[in-house]
């Protein structure tokens, strides 16, 4: 059973900080991995992508890979409310990514 | 571009009846999927199509689910004889399809109320 592991959360961080999203994975095969931001009442959209080890940024995001670890992270720097919204992990080693269950991030002015 | 849309938007239907949601991928795309998602709860996969390959329907959680997708377009989800714990958002996503680089893109859903 494949599973991908995150903190429900929520997490709370005041506007202008770092936000930090953490995911774990079983599948020691993964070679693809995804984070998507959902809001509330919305579908989720895909905010990055990462398929190597190290670091990966675009814009405020910055996505990290550690596949000896078994985990990838989403760093959001500069935190705005707009960030508020629930973050899911993806996780694939086939055509069919594992999603987690997703972080509730909450920015406050 | 266009992206992912799906129809009705909202579904009221009563118990016991069929319901079909309709899915149109982004253009060029050879993968779809389709997930379910109760309320507050993650997503669910339920079934995978790449091109003209046979589905994978290993996530389908009881025979009362179907899906039907013509070559790369359009793709059907059905639901016979609903039942109150099919209430949810039913989620469309299509992908390139290439190697193992497979972003998603997902529609907006379609808001499934049983009554």
């Amino acid at each position: 059973q494949k599973e991908v592991e995150q903190n429900s959360g929520p997490l709370s961080v005041p506007e202008g900080a770092i936000a930090s999203l953490n995911c774990t994975y079983s599948d020691r095969v993964s070679q693809s991995f995804f984070w998507y931001r959902q809001y509330s009442g919305k579908s989720p959209e895909l905010i990055m992508s990462i398929y190597s080890n190290g670091d990966k940024e675009d814009g405020r995001f910055t996505a990290q890979l550690n596949k000896a670890s078994q985990y990838v992270s989403l760093l959001i720097r500069d935190s705005q409310p707009s960030d508020s919204a629930t973050y899911l992990c993806a996780v694939g080693g086939s055509y069919i990514p594992t999603f987690g269950r997703g972080t509730s991030l909450i920015v406050h002015p | 571009g266009a992206g992912v849309s799906q129809s009705p938007s909202n579904k009221v239907t009563e118990k016991g009846k069929d319901v079909e949601l309709r899915c149109d991928p982004i253009s060029g795309h050879t993968a779809l999927y389709w997930y379910r998602q109760r309320l507050g709860q993650g997503l669910e996969f339920l079934i995978y199509f790449q091109g003209n390959s046979a589905p994978d329907k290993s996530g389908l959680p009881s025979d009362r689910f179907s899906a039907e997708r013509t070559g790369e377009s359009v793709s059907t989800l059905t639901i016979q004889r609903t039942q109150q714990e099919d209430s949810a958002v039913y989620l469309c996503a299509s992908s390139l399809g290439t190697g193992v680089v497979y972003e998603q893109y997902f529609g907006p859903g379609t808001r499934l109320t049983v009554t």
